[in-house]
This record gives C-alpha cells, sequence and structure tokens, in this order.
C-alpha cells in the first residue's frame, strides 16, 4: 500500500464548475499536508498548506484535512482553463515528504 | 528574484554516459532534494542534503550520485550504472527544520539515446 495515494484522474469539468480533488494517506504520523499543482514540463508549485485537521481558504482554493479518516482535499471554486494542471498532494511527518501519483485537471472553456 | 534554477532543461545522454544535472538555490535553505518523476508515478526521493558537506540516500538512490560543496548547489550525476534513466528530475530545497515545505526548481527532462 502506497503512503499517499491518489487518483490519477484525468478529471475534466466545465469553466466555472466546483472542483474537488482527493488523496488517502497511512501514516498517522503525518501531520503536515500541501498541494501542489504543477503544468505541463514545469516543476511544482506550491499552492496549500496545512496542519493538522480542519479547513484553509486562500482564494478559490479550499483545503481540507480530516485526520481521523486519513483524508486530504482540495476544492477549487470557479475553476478556470488556466487551472488545468496536474495536482500533487503530500504528506509530511519528521523530515520525509511523501508525494501523491497527481491528478490531471482539465477545465474546459 | 530568490528561486531555484536547474539547467539544463533538456539532456541526452548517449548509453554508458554519465551526466551531471545542476541544480542551485540562491533562498538561503540549507536542505536540498532531488527527485525523479515518472509518468504516473508520485515524486520519488534520490538524495537529500539537509547541510553542506552531508548528504543522505533517498529510496532510488542507485546509479546516482551527489555532492554538496556549497549551501546554493547541490548537483546530481545520473551514472551508467543507473539502467533506466529517463524521467524528469527534480530539485526542490527547504528551511531546515520539519515543518518546512520543498520549493521545486523547473526541472530537467534527461532523455536517453
Amino acid at each position: 500500500q502506497k503512503e499517499v495515494e491518489q487518483d490519477p484522474g484525468p478529471l475534466s469539468v466545465p469553466e466555472g464548475a466546483i472542483v474537488s480533488l482527493n488523496c488517502t494517506y497511512s501514516n498517522s504520523a503525518f501531520q503536515y499536508f500541501m498541494w501542489y499543482r504543477q503544468y505541463s514540463r514545469k516543476g511544482p508549485e506550491l499552492l496549500m498548506y496545512t496542519y493538522s485537521s480542519g479547513n484553509k481558504e486562500d482564494g478559490r482554493f479550499t483545503a481540507q484535512v480530516d485526520k481521523s479518516s486519513k483524508y486530504i482535499s482540495l476544492f477549487i471554486r470557479d475553476s478556470q482553463p488556466s487551472d488545468s494542471a496536474t495536482y500533487l498532494c503530500a504528506s509530511k511527518g519528521g523530515f520525509k515528504t511523501i508525494f501523491g501519483a497527481g491528478t490531471r485537471l482539465f477545465v474546459k472553456a | 528574484d530568490g528561486g531555484i534554477t536547474q539547467s539544463p532543461k533538456y539532456l541526452f545522454r548517449k548509453e554508458g554516459q554519465n551526466v551531471t544535472l545542476s541544480c542551485e538555490q540562491n533562498l538561503n535553505h540549507d536542505a536540498m532534494y532531488w527527485y525523479r518523476q515518472d509518468p504516473g508515478q508520485g515524486l520519488r526521493l534520490i538524495y537529500y542534503s539537509q547541510i553542506v558537506n552531508d548528504f543522505q540516500k533517498g529510496d532510488i538512490a542507485e546509479g546516482y550520485s551527489v555532492s554538496r560543496e556549497k549551501k546554493e548547489s547541490f548537483p546530481l550525476t545520473v551514472t551508467s550504472a543507473q539502467k533506466n534513466p529517463t524521467a524528469f528530475y527534480l530539485c526542490a530545497s527547504s528551511r531546515q527544520g520539519s515543518t518546512d515545505t520543498q520549493y521545486f526548481g523547473p526541472g530537467t527532462r534527461l532523455t536517453v539515446l
């Protein structure tokens, strides 16, 4: 079992839709959770960083962590074609960071 | 502008050759990392360094070597012992400490001919 599991998609939505991206993790020691956005042939860009359970909002993006079910979510409101990218979730416990395989998102104009 | 630079962007290697990928950061970060990214797989850690003149093997270090002679620089050598080197290589850095997140460079695409 991978320590961080993520549906690879692809996920295709119309412009303006609410997007929900999800990950699960297996290690209870993970305390920090991140979402990265990666455009094709580019390096990942940090989007959201959360600690422990709860919600964190930044503009159109909301990150949600439920430690009881080991579930991480990223919601994108009013999705735009420029949001089309691969989204990587990541979990961190101690020094090591474990990345999911990424979900490809397509937002159609 | 502070950031991480990687060069070259694209690299072609003949079988049996060693090649070195460059990674430089001006963020004054203590820790640096090398990852390999293959289609459908998450980022896999090759090597990391928490401080100058010290580095540790990651999950897939075989066939790779690194050095950390300066805080700003963490070059990766892909040796001929790496049997399947074609991949996208990402360098990252972070401040020291377990709470600090990693920031990535733009990547190097290595292709073996």
